[in-house]
C-alpha cells in the first residue's frame, strides 16, 4: 500500500488569496496517479480533482489546479481565488484510494 | 442523476448487537470501496471490491467486520458483534475501473453513521 502525508493539518487563507495544499505519496506502483477530494461539514465526499502518472501537463479544473512533481513524488493541490465556500477538509489520495489525514482549510472574510 | 445510495443513514444500537450497511453503487460501476471515518484516525479503507470480487479487506477487523457483493446492485458491510470503538461513518463509494488502480473519478454516497451504545 502507498503512504500519503499531508503535512498540514490547518490552513488559513484570505478570501480571494491562493492557497497550496501539500500532498506526498511513497508509491510503490509508479503507474498510479493522484486524486483531491473535498469534504465540507455537511459530510459530502466531493471529487475535485485527478493527476494521472503519465500526464505530461499539471491537471486543472477550474479554480483547481495541481502542482505535480514525479521526481518528489508530491502532487500539492492550488486553490486560486479563494471563496468562503471553499472551507472544508481536503483529502488527497493515490490510484489506491487510501486517504491521507486531510487539511483543514478555513477562508477568511 | 445517477448516485451512491446508502442505508441507513443513521443507526444506533447497542453494543453486542449486529449492524448491517448496504450500498447500491451506480449502475455500470465495476469497483465498489467501504470506508469508515472517525475524528481519530481520519478517513479509513476497510475493503474494496472490483467486478463484485473483494482485493483488498486488509483494512477490516475480521474477527468482526464482513463485507460482502451478493450481485451488482448490493454492498454490504456487516458488524457482529458491535462494540463502542465501531462508533463512525461509514461511507461506499464506487467508480469504473481498468487495470491497476483506480483511475476514474470514485462517487461516494452520502454515509451511515453508526452510534453503538
Amino acid at each position: 500500500a502507498q503512504k500519503i502525508t499531508q503535512t498540514q493539518p490547518g490552513m488559513f487563507v484570505q478570501e480571494k488569496e491562493a492557497v497550496t495544499l501539500d500532498c506526498t505519496y511513497d508509491t510503490s506502483d509508479p503507474s498510479y496517479g493522484l486524486f483531491w477530494y473535498k469534504q465540507p461539514s455537511s459530510g459530502e465526499m466531493i471529487f475535485l480533482i485527478y493527476q494521472g502518472s503519465y500526464d505530461q501537463q499539471n491537471a486543472t479544473e477550474g479554480r483547481y489546479s495541481l502542482n505535480f512533481q514525479k521526481a518528489r513524488k508530491s502532487a500539492n493541490l492550488v486553490i486560486s481565488a479563494s471563496q468562503l465556500g471553499d472551507s472544508a477538509m481536503y483529502f488527497c489520495a493515490p490510484g489506491d484510494m487510501r486517504f491521507g489525514a486531510g487539511t483543514r482549510l478555513t477562508v477568511k472574510p | 442523476d445517477a448516485r451512491v445510495t446508502q442505508t441507513p443513514r443513521d443507526k444506533v444500537t447497542e453494543m453486542g448487537q449486529e449492524v448491517t450497511m448496504r450500498c447500491q453503487p451506480i449502475l455500470g460501476h465495476n469497483t465498489v470501496f467501504w470506508y469508515r471515518q472517525t475524528m481519530m484516525q481520519g478517513l479509513e479503507l476497510l475493503a474494496y471490491f472490483r467486478n463484485r470480487a473483494p482485493l483488498d479487506d486488509s483494512g477490516m477487523p475480521k474477527d468482526r467486520f464482513s463485507a460482502e457483493m451478493p450481485d451488482a446492485t448490493l454492498a454490504t458491510l456487516k458488524i457482529q458483534p458491535s462494540e463502542p470503538r465501531d462508533s463512525a461513518v461509514y461511507f461506499c463509494a464506487s467508480g469504473l475501473t481498468t487495470g491497476q488502480g483506480n483511475t476514474g473519478e470514485l462517487f461516494f454516497g452520502e454515509g451511515s453513521r453508526l452510534t453503538v451504545l
